[in-house]
């Protein structure tokens, strides 16, 4: 059972240039969801995604950045021009369904860690 | 967005004693869980409460709902040295999705 998969591990960028991370998730779930986690901070939520609809951007920066979630293929994260703000390690997790529930356990990817020089 | 904090912040226990710490919420949660994270991983659940008072063990852990919804402690017992790494509590954004709000962390070393 191949868990969360998330590529790059590692990726660096110059200032200005694109980032797109992506994720595959758990085989048989349909609900993505992305997270942002500073250096010696929690992680913080940012995207809700299923198959081909966002249901919950509202902690995504409203600039730059974007994401979907096609019907075939990974989810994909977009950010656009990036700043040395947006160094971080970004974290994709996936569940069966949605609510919170001992049915609905959400499983995290290994995470993409942004560097923008 | 909610504010988590978690206590202590980080710890330096010896292998063998036992570990607690806690998270407390401004705001009612209806769910509590808690995530363990390996440097360069991503979290893991470790237990998940759904019920105000509930008490539940996973192994050497046990972890409480605090019966006013706020609060929720987590415990380890007879911490061995791959019990390191950073527990994060986190309850629910909303109660239709599994966005969650995470706590600021509490770092663990275990001394062999």
């Amino acid at each position: 059972n191949a868990g969360v998969m998330q590529n790059p591990r590692h990726l660096v960028r110059r200032r200005g240039q694109e980032a797109r991370l992506r994720c595959s998730p758990v085989k048989g779930h349909s609900h993505v969801y992305w997270y942002r986690q500073l250096p010696e901070e929690g992680l913080k939520f940012m995207v809700y995604l299923q198959k081909e609809n966002i249901i919950d951007e509202s902690g995504m920066p409203k600039e730059r950045f974007s994401a979907e979630f096609p019907k075939e293929g990974p989810s994909i994260l977009r950010i656009q021009q990036v700043v040395r703000g947006d160094s971080a390690a970004y974290f994709c997790a996936s569940s069966r369904r949605t609510g919170v529930s001992s049915y609905n356990e959400q499983f995290f990817g290994p995470g993409t860690r942004l560097t923008v020089l | 967005g909610q504010q988590l904090n978690q206590s202590p912040q980080s710890m330096f226990i010896q292998e063998g004693e036992d570990v607690s710490m806690n998270c407390t919420s401004s705001s009612i949660f209806n769910t509590w869980l808690w995530y363990k994270q390996d440097p360069g991983e991503g979290p893991v659940l470790l237990i998940a409460l759904y019920k105000a008072g509930e008490l539940t063990s996973n192994g050497r852990l046990t972890a409480q709902f605090g019966i006013t919804r706020k609060d929720s402690f987590l415990n380890i017992s007879a911490s061995i040295p791959s019990d390191v790494g950073i527990y994060f509590c986190a309850g629910p954004i909303s109660n239709t999705g599994n966005q969650f709000y995470f706590g600021t962390g509490t770092s663990l070393t275990v001394i062999p």
